[in-house]
């Protein structure tokens, strides 16, 4: 299955924004999806896991869930600060593979 | 804490195989998923595989045939070979901690791999 993002998304200091996270067959709720953030130059590293799980350190302004109705995953940014521009990728996984999206640059102007 | 950091060569010429090592500092490498993951300049991120603490592999369906892994726990370091590079291999190369439900949460800080002759 593949995993689909939007290109980009853009927001307010302040605001709040969502990212979804589609997948394109077999029900999202059957493989957790985790998120992570790369800053530019940086590694990725995780900020949701298990669908809206957030690891030690990472803000509660982040969080995930899942929908069924829509077969997607949502990572919400709220409070958005210039540090939280980034590119983010959601992740799942089947019996053989770990498959990403293909990523989605979030602009904090 | 618990560190990964990649290592080898980063100029690798079309045909050849490249070899990079992950040194895991910090904690031991058993009982985990060791992933290697690669991104194409100004790309999104490529699942290249797994390899489990008994030593059981996974891989990208597209790359499989050129993939190799391994695990050397008394070195606590684990390698990825990929043969029959071209330009299209050119990525920075991350090794990444997982587990059984596929969360990727530690990082290395990844390589750069370049395949030009």
């Amino acid at each position: 299955f593949m995993l689909t993002q939007p290109h980009s998304v853009s927001e307010s200091p302040g605001k709040t924004v969502t990212i979804s996270c589609t997948r394109s067959s077999g029900n999202i709720a059957s493989n957790y999806v985790h998120w992570y953030q790369q800053r530019p130059g940086s590694s990725p590293t995780n900020v949701i896991f298990e669908d809206y799980q957030r690891p030690s350190g990472v803000p509660d302004r982040f969080s995930g869930s899942i929908d069924s109705s829509s077969n997607s995953a949502s990572l919400t940014i709220s409070g958005l600060k210039t540090e939280d521009e980034a590119d983010y990728y959601c992740q799942s996984y089947d019996s053989t593979s770990v498959i990403f999206g293909r990523g989605t640059k979030l602009t904090v102007l | 804490q618990v560190q990964l950091q990649e290592s080898g060569p980063g100029l690798v010429k079309p045909s050849e195989t490249l070899s990079l090592t992950c040194t895991v500092s910090g904690g031991f490498i058993g009982s985990y998923y060791w992933n290697w993951i690669r991104q194409p300049p100004g790309k999104g991120l490529e699942w290249i595989g797994y390899i489990n603490y008994s030593g059981s592999t996974n891989f990208n369906p597209s790359l499989k045939s050129r993939v190799t892994m391994s695990l050397d726990t008394s070195k606590n370091q684990l390698s990825l070979m990929l043969s029959s590079v071209t330009t299209a291999d050119t990525a920075v190369y991350y090794c990444a901690r997982g587990n059984l439900v596929g969360t990727l949460d530690l990082w290395g800080q990844g390589t750069v791999v370049i395949v030009s002759s």
